[in-house]
């Protein structure tokens, strides 16, 4: 069956860097777009990043854009989110996430980013 | 990239029917028939609830229906349960690969 295991996330001081991956089990994760999809504590989902299937397309939401990379190797089934000049506005569990035709229907459990001096 | 808008609460009493609004855009909502809608309990992970505006993956019950008018989707839950206490989030393509969520809905039964 589908499994997408995250790890990576920490606490990490503003301004500091933290790379996220997800570990992806159960489909040919080379065929597939994958997103990264973020929600702080007690607040919404937010979609954060994608990557197309062969890596060569990745947008952003404007929020992250400039300071978040999302890459992946196919050859590891490894999704990353390389994370810079981390805010407190950032902090928050970040999923994984694989698309189905249109929609996101398989999520991780997430990893918790925690930014704070 | 806004974020849709949805109401933040709705409820209702159990075996009523309650309707959740999800507004964007021509550049969003109004723009695909990828509207999908999420039931988050707390702690858990998002689950599907409806995909491609109104059709519901197995195992959903036919309680939950979705429709769209222009830029504005809908989630309705007929026959409100104790369990559908929940929040809800819609989701839109929004052209491209990229997708954006709405605000969350939190439905509590009365």
């Amino acid at each position: 069956q589908v499994q997408l295991v995250e790890s990576g996330g920490g606490v990490v001081q503003p301004g500091r860097s933290l790379r996220l991956s997800c570990a992806a089990s159960g489909f040919s994760f080379s065929s597939y777009a994958m997103h990264w999809v973020r929600q702080a504590p007690g607040e919404g989902l937010e979609w954060v990043a994608v990557i197309s299937y062969d890596g060569s397309t990745k947008d952003y939401a404007d929020s992250v854009r400039g300071r978040f990379t999302i890459s992946r190797d196919n050859s590891k089934n490894t999704l990353y989110l390389q994370m810079n000049s981390l805010r407190a506005e950032d902090m928050a569990v970040y999923h994984c996430a694989r698309v189905v035709n249109s929609w996101l229907g398989y999520w991780g459990q997430g990893t918790l980013v925690t930014v704070s001096s | 990239q806004s974020a849709l808008t949805q109401p933040r609460s709705v409820s209702g009493s159990p075996g009523q029917s309650v309707t959740i609004s999800c507004t964007g855009t021509s550049s969003d909502v109004g723009g695909y028939n990828y509207v999908s809608w999420y039931q988050q309990h707390p702690g858990k992970v998002p689950k599907l609830m409806i995909f491609d505006v109104s059709k519901r993956p197995s195992g959903v019950p036919d309680r939950f229906s979705g429709s769209k008018s222009s830029n504005t989707a809908s989630l309705t839950i007929s026959g409100l349960q104790a369990e559908d206490e929940a929040d809800y989030y819609c989701c839109s393509s929004a052209g491209g690969y990229t997708y954006v969520f709405g605000t969350g809905t939190k439905v509590t039964v009365l």
